[in-house]
């Protein structure tokens, strides 16, 4: 079974740009959930999304946002970049069916490192 | 706001001892635990979860024990291998509609010696 895929792996860009990061989850998950890891501040959940849908938020500004596609593929894009978006971003995978969170283990993907110059 | 804290940013135990990871939390929500552990450029693989209606779970060298009056769990790895060298992040959240929406703390980097 492949595991989850995150392309591009690196990316360096300037502040004001936007960025478009993506994840194949693992066949059958249809969960997909995107953190954001930096020094110090661990892993921050961005959001989940599940059958196409946003289903959990996290406290990041409008500038960031995602999307899922039928084939449960996610995309996430941040917009007119800062400095401070430079980090790891990690997306995960689960079957994320309705139910306990012991029956959602999440599989990551290896990240996408994003520089902001 | 962080509700899950490591306040231990690295450990070092020697090869056979005991490693200790402690993690707390603020969120009396919270009844889901996990820790994770993460090698350099791979992502967070998971390791060993935790009910809040139990109080310890064991799988191998692993167990994570629960004191939920504390609101402090903690990551035992005995005997310690140089290959548990990694960072350990543990991670929680709350059952029912945000099942899946996990806060994780800031990670423990844990260096076994040989």
């Amino acid at each position: 079974k492949a595991g989850v895929t995150q392309t591009p792996r690196y990316l360096i860009k300037t502040r004001g740009q936007q960025v478009t990061l993506s994840c194949s989850p693992i066949s059958g998950h249809r969960s997909v959930s995107w953190y954001q890891q930096t020094p110090g501040q661990g892993l921050q959940f961005l959001f989940e999304y599940f059958s196409e849908t946003q289903r959990n938020k996290g406290n990041f500004p409008g500038r960031f946002s995602g999307r899922q596609f039928s084939n449960s593929r996610s995309e996430m894009n941040v917009s007119t970049l800062e400095l401070g978006d430079s980090a790891l971003y990690l997306c995960a995978s689960s079957s994320g069916l309705a139910g306990l969170s012991s029956y959602n283990e999440q599989f990551f993907g290896p990240g996408t490192r994003l520089t902001v110059l | 706001d962080q509700q899950v804290k490591q306040n231990s940013p690295s450990l070092s135990v020697q090869e056979g001892r005991i490693s200790i990871l402690n993690c707390d939390y603020t969120n009396s929500m919270f009844d889901y635990f996990l820790w994770y552990k993460k090698y350099p450029a791979e992502g967070p693989t998971f390791l060993i979860s935790i009910s809040s209606i139990k109080d310890k779970n064991e799988d191998g060298r692993f167990t994570v024990f629960l004191n939920k009056s504390a609101k402090h769990l903690s990551l035992h790895i005995v005997p310690s291998q140089p290959g548990d060298s990694a960072v350990y992040f543990c991670a929680a959240s709350e059952e029912g509609y945000n099942f899946n929406k996990f806060y994780f703390g800031s990670g423990t980097k844990l260096n076994v010696k040989p």
